[in-house]
This record gives C-alpha cells, structure tokens and sequence, in this order.
C-alpha cells in the first residue's frame, strides 16, 4: 500500500498569490516524523520543513507551513507568498520510528508559478 | 560550511558494465543514504551506512554495493548495469544522534545507460 500520496501532479499559482500542495499519508506507527523536500531542476533536493506526530503545533518555516491534520493523516505543505523561484518539484515523505531511519517519499507534485 | 558533494554530476555507461559513484557528507554528518530516482518518481531508498557498516537496505538486487570510509564519505558501486538502472542517483547525509535526523541531500549524479 502506498505510504505517501500525491495526488496533484500539478499545480499552477500567481507569483505572491498563497498556495498549498496535498500530501497524505498511511502509517500505523503512533511514533512519525513527516518531511517536506523542494527539487529545483537542478536536482537537488532540498529539505524545507518538519512535522513529529507528537508536536502539538503545526510547523513553519518562513513563508513555508505545514498544515498538520494527525485524525485526517493529512500533511499539506502551505506556502504563502509565491516567488518565482518556488517552481519546482515538491516531495513529501514520511519515516516512521521503531528504529527506521528511512523516509519514504511520495511521487511528487511540480509547481509552477507564474508572473 | 561545506554541503553534500556528489561526483561526478554526470555519467554514460553501457549495459554490462559498472559505476562508482562517490558522496562526501555534510560537515558534522556521520551517516549517509543512497537513493535512486527514476525519471517522474519520488526518490527509493538503496542503502544507508553508518560507522562504515550497512545499517539498512531497500529492495534492490545485490547488483548495487556500498561502501563508507572512515572519514564517512561514501561510494555505490551498480555492477551488471541495466537499461532501467538509468536514473538521479542522489546521497543523503545526517547525524545519527539527532532523533530528528534531517537529511540533506546532495545535487546527485544523473546514470545513463545505453
């Protein structure tokens, strides 16, 4: 069964406009953490912002959010403000504890802002 | 401070044949991860290393090797390669004390195979 899933393939934001990308997730560990990763086309991925199960409050990181619904197993990442330089591939992934160290990626969603 | 490096960004090789490919870790980093990301996929785990041993392994065939170094610099060796082992091959450091061990990854070295 898929972990992590990404259903928008693609999604399309007016520069300085608001947007948010879906990310949901399966797991029956109590114990996650949940990750989003920005890949520009260079290829590099680049780590932007992290959830724990147990954190109480949602994360942000600069113009980047995440919207946290632990009943819904939903992790959205919300970024506010768009930039041109936000076109890129964006990744969600979860790693679940008991002892793994490894993050299981989604498919992706490619973002592409617009003037 | 220095990031993850990968070399070398690019490579051509033909069926049969083998690769290295090498990855230096963050500064600081003891750990690092080797993923594969084929064309229009998330990245998939290969392996992980750590204190120059491998701690945990995806599932890829015994083709795919590793190694880790004392100074913690990694390489994956692909013998036998296949047309479908074309892909962003992308290394990932973090420290394993941290419980929230971030990954950082590496600008990655793009395989081709002909």
């Amino acid at each position: 069964a898929q972990k992590i899933t990404q259903t928008q393939p693609g999604m399309f934001v007016q520069e300085k406009e608001a947007v948010t990308l879906d990310c949901t997730y399966d797991t029956s560990d109590p114990s996650y953490g949940l990750f989003w990763y920005k890949q520009p086309s260079s290829g590099e991925m680049i780590f932007l912002i992290y959830q724990g199960s147990y954190d109480q409050q949602n994360a942000t990181e600069g113009r980047y959010s995440l919207n946290f619904q632990k009943a819904r197993k939903s992790a959205n990442l919300v970024i506010s403000a768009s930039q041109l330089g936000d076109s890129a591939m964006y990744f969600c992934a979860m790693r679940e504890g008991g002892g793994s160290y490894i993050p299981t990626f989604g498919r992706g969603t490619s973002l592409i802002v617009h003037p | 401070d220095a990031g993850v490096t990968q070399s070398p960004t690019h490579l051509i090789k033909t069926r049969g044949q083998q690769v290295t490919l090498r990855c230096s870790p963050k500064s600081g980093h003891d750990t690092v991860s080797w993923y594969q990301q084929a064309l229009g996929q998330g990245p998939q785990f290969i392996f992980q290393y750590y204190e120059e041993e491998e701690r945990q392994r995806g599932n890829f065939p015994d083709r795919f090797s590793g190694h880790q170094f004392p100074n913690y610099s990694s390489e994956l060796n692909v013998n036998a390669l296949l047309l479908g082992d074309s892909a962003l091959y992308l290394c990932a450091s973090s420290f394993a004390l941290l419980k929230r061990d971030t990954q950082y990854f590496g600008p990655g070295t793009r395989l081709t195979v002909l």
